[in-house]
């Protein structure tokens, strides 16, 4: 079973830039994560999607961050503009029925 | 809303020794506790879980259980490997919202094993 794949797998941008992130779940799962990873810390929930619906956006800084999941398979989080606090770990994750998460290996940004 | 607390690292001991990593948690339901490892360069994986009270989880040598009344799932191994090395993370989701709910993690307890 191939795992959750994610790309880049680095990415340096300037404070202001945008960047995105793509992720492509396990297939046949139908909830998909995004994670912050901020160096030091545990990883935070950004948003949650069920299917291509979002169930959880709480923490996501929506004045900055979307996320979208196309056709309910592969996802994108984008930070427009970024600031240099957005320096961290981006961790895609998947879960189907009767199976755990799965993690992604991650994309890291530096913001300079 | 819920949290998680692990205790500080780093946390250095010699091979062989006992392994306590201490977690407690805080949550308004029943949650699911699980045990997360991130070797150096590698991704997270699933180290062990519980779902419900008085559970047991194990998994490599390494149990943790679930202890309703003192909030706590802390992590025990009888003796460390110098390959145990690695950055341990508690966390719990709090169950079925048409799926599974996403994750609250601790911050990480960094585990040193000198040989």
């Amino acid at each position: 079973e191939a795992g959750v794949a994610q790309s880049p797998r680095y990415k340096i941008i300037e404070k202001r830039q945008s960047v995105a992130f793509w992720c492509n779940p396990i297939s046949g799962h139908a909830t998909l994560y995004w994670y912050q990873q901020i160096l030091g810390q545990g990883p935070k929930l950004l948003i949650q999607f069920q299917n291509n619906g979002v169930v959880d956006d709480s923490q996501l800084p929506k004045d900055r961050f979307s996320a979208e999941r196309l056709k309910g398979v592969d996802s994108t989080l984008k930070i427009q503009p970024a600031k240099l606090e957005d320096s961290a770990v981006y961790l895609c994750a998947s879960s189907g029925q009767g199976h755990g998460y799965t993690f992604g290996s991650g994309t890291r940004l530096t913001v300079v | 809303g819920d949290s998680v607390t692990q205790m500080e690292g780093p946390v250095t001991l010699s091979e062989e020794a006992f392994l306590t990593i201490n977690c407690t948690y805080t949550a308004t339901g029943y949650p699911s506790l699980f045990w997360y490892v991130q070797y150096p360069g590698e991704g997270l994986q699933l180290l062990l879980k519980a779902t419900k009270a008085d559970d047991k989880g194990s998994n490599k040598g390494f149990e943790a259980t679930y202890r309703k009344e003192t909030t706590s799932f802390h992590l025990e191994k009888g003796s460390v490997q110098v390959s145990d090395s690695a950055v341990y993370f508690c966390a719990l989701s709090e169950g079925a919202r048409g799926g599974a709910d996403g994750l609250t993690f601790g911050k990480g307890t960094h585990l040193i094993i000198q040989p």
